[in-house]
């Protein structure tokens, strides 16, 4: 059964730092790409980053370039997102999801996700 | 940036009644690389389907998908009661990756 948990989540200030975990079991974690994807409260759905399989291509949403860097360690089966310099805007619930890849990395679906780990950035 | 526009925002509807939610990219979708999901209150998205048409492992056949270009729609033939909930489209042929704004289809 494939499973992904997120954990790492947590209130912090405005300009502070988090790294979120994705622990990821059940499938072969090495040959697939890993996206995070996040959801403001109340709202829809938004892409934050992907990598790729051996982490030689990451891609970040415009709004986290600079600030977000995403990794993984296939050994651990785990993929990861520090975030640095946070914003109130930054409040969401991320999200790990395994991706499909048709075509490179603009071409991803997603078809398993966590349950997801809950960022609040707040003074 | 493709914005994928999804209607109605809301769908009211009963038990049994069939349920159509369009989603329509402010430009044509590559090779309909367009993807459907399903969110209940406080659960991650679940896939239902991709390319447009194909359903997701796992996913009852009263979930179809059709589409192309500009223009996407999710139908769900006859609503059983687990069906309410959010549903999101989701575009793969452009960077970056975007997301509509959901259709949530309520118990009338």
């Amino acid at each position: 059964e494939v499973q992904l948990v997120e954990s790492g989540g947590g209130l912090v200030q405005p300009g502070g730092s988090l790294r979120l975990s994705c622990a990821a079991s059940g499938f072969t974690f090495s040959t697939y790409w890993i996206t995070w994807a996040r959801q403001a409260p109340g709202k829809g759905l938004e892409w934050v980053a992907n990598i790729k399989q051996d982490g030689s291509e990451k891609n970040y949403v415009d709004s986290v370039k600079g600030r977000f860097t995403i990794s993984r360690d296939n050994a651990k089966n785990s993929l990861y997102l520090q975030m640095n310099s946070l914003r109130a805007e930054d409040t969401a619930v991320y999200y790990c999801a395994r991706s499909v890849e048709v075509c490179g990395h603009r071409c991803l679906y997603f078809d398993y996700w966590g349950q997801g780990t809950l960022v609040t950035v707040s003074s | 940036e493709i914005v994928l526009t999804q209607s109605p925002g809301t769908l009211s509807l009963s038990p049994g009644e069939r349920a159509t939610l369009s989603c329509r990219p402010s430009q044509s979708v590559s090779s309909t690389y367009l993807a459907w999901y399903q969110q209940k209150p406080g659960q991650a998205p679940r896939l239902l389907i991709y390319g447009a048409s194909s359903r997701a492992t796992g996913i009852p056949d009263r979930f179809s998908g059709s589409g192309s270009g500009t223009d996407f729609t999710l139908t769900i033939s006859r609503l059983e009661p687990e069906d309410f909930a959010v549903y999101y489209c989701q575009q793969y042929g452009s960077s970056p990756l975007t997301f509509g704004g959901g259709t949530k289809v309520e118990i009338k």
